[in-house]
């Protein structure tokens, strides 16, 4: 079956830094690209990065340019989230999800919340 | 951008659900629909318009081209209530919670 399980998520200071990580099982992670997609509490979906099966393409949202980077080692078959210069509006549940053009399977999620 | 609506349907058990979901230009038939449960991560229902993903109930089924969109839920069950959101590309929809 396949898997997904993020981790690093917790309670961090604005302006602060965090790193989410995300272990995949149950398929061949390095024929996939991936994302996360982030749910603030109480409200919708919103994609954050998006990184190709190589790592040799990455996307962001426009409100977490320049302040996060997702990266990924297909040997470890894990994806990761570099969160720097992080604010309140930062504060939401981060998935990792699947893609090939469509997000098929999620992790459980992992919450992360910026607050002083 | 998407936009769905209803914002909220309530319905019962056994009841037919029909959500929109409006592109602002047309998407082909590149749509899909997710349910999210609270407190659960979203799960992939239908994609490209009208295909059901591996496990999703007959019951589900999806309509649309262009820049209208819609699924439908024939009969109600009480495990359909939840949220659902449409998806082209990276963007997804605000969400049409169907509740009782």
């Amino acid at each position: 079956d396949v898997q997904l399980v993020e981790s690093g998520g917790g309670l961090v200071k604005p302006g602060r830094s965090l790193r989410l990580s995300c272990v995949a099982s149950g398929f061949s992670f390095s024929d996939y690209s991936m994302n996360w997609v982030r749910q603030a509490p109480g409200k919708g979906l919103e994609w954050v990065s998006t990184i190709s099966r190589t790592g040799n393409y990455i996307d962001y949202a426009d409100s977490v340019k320049g302040r996060f980077t997702m990266s990924r080692d297909n040997a470890e078959k894990s994806l990761y989230l570099q969160m720097d210069s992080l604010r309140a509006e930062d504060t939401a549940v981060y998935y990792c999800a699947r893609a090939g053009g469509l997000f098929d399977y999620w992790g459980q999620g992992t919450l992360v919340t910026v607050s002083s | 951008v998407l936009t769905q609506s209803p914002a909220t349907l309530s319905l019962s058990p056994g009841e037919r659900a029909t959500l929109s979901c409006r592109a602002s230009q047309s998407v082909g038939t590149y749509v899909a629909w997710y349910q999210q449960k609270a407190g659960l991560a979203p799960r992939l229902l239908i994609y490209d318009s009208s295909s059901r993903a591996t496990g999703t109930p007959d019951r589900f089924s999806g309509s649309g081209s262009g820049t209208d969109f819609t699924l439908t839920i024939s009969s109600l069950q009480p495990e359909d209530f939840a949220v659902y959101y449409c998806q082209q590309r990276n963007i997804f929809g605000p969400g049409t919670k169907v509740d009782i």
